[in-house]
């Protein structure tokens, strides 16, 4: 079964730092990598679709990186804001109908 | 329309209770998920149905029942749960089954279940 693992655990930064969490996954028969950003109480919402090693993706002051040989992607924040607390979600499909595994999440709180 | 929608949002069930939780798409998706997570813990896949049918079964006890009336509804009905089944159980719903790996999941909010 595919294993895919997210680290920290968790992460309380400054408003204004920057951040960076980390995402590994198996790198034979690599398909995509998904990232999620989830809210409490709200519904797990997607932020990026990597499937090409060396791809980098942007959305606003969140962008993320995919490196598929060495099983791995990064997900950054630049100038980090109280909203973007949340748990960030990564997934890749390892089921034997494509369902994702996901790993347990980064946990990132943003103090004022 | 591009939600899930869950309910309810929170239940608490005791042990001999019979419940039923809901989720519902109206984006044509045909592969509907059911996901259970705990604290700490990665979300992780009970059932997958893919157009109206069953197609993986993650040796989910039978005290969960799923149920795919049709192809925009997907419940889970509950009988004489334990209190370690107390979780958050979340509804996804994709493209297409294979189609989850290039597009990945619309999720609904989830269901907090508490079991007493």
């Amino acid at each position: 079964i595919l294993n895919v693992e997210q680290s920290p655990q968790s992460l309380h930064v400054q408003e204004g730092d920057s951040t960076n969490f980390t995402c590994s996954f198996p790198s034979s028969n690599f398909y995509a990598l998904h990232w999620y950003r989830w809210e409490t109480a709200k519904s797990p919402e997607a932020l990026f679709v990597m499937t090409l090693n060396g791809d980098e993706k942007k959305k606003g002051r969140i962008s993320a990186t995919l490196n598929t040989k060495e099983g791995y992607s990064y997900l950054y924040i630049k100038g980090s804001q109280p909203e973007d607390s949340a748990t960030y979600l990564c997934a890749s499909p390892g089921g034997s109908q494509g369902n994702l595994i996901f790993g347990k999440g980064t946990k990132l709180s943003v103090k004022p | 329309d591009t939600e899930v929608t869950q309910t309810p949002k929170h239940l608490v069930m005791g042990m001999t209770n019979k419940k039923s939780l809901k989720c519902e798409q109206h984006m044509g998706h045909r592969a509907m998920y059911w996901y259970k997570q705990k604290a700490k813990k990665p979300p992780e896949l009970m059932f997958v149905y893919s157009y109206e049918k069953l197609s993986i079964n993650e040796s989910v006890p039978s005290r969960f029942s799923p149920e795919c009336p049709n192809s925009s509804l997907l419940n889970l009905h509950l009988h004489a749960l334990q209190p370690e089944d107390s979780a958050l159980y979340l509804c996804a719903s994709s493209q297409g089954s294979t189609g989850a790996r290039t597009w990945g999941y619309t999720f609904g909010s989830g269901t907090r279940l508490t079991v007493v």
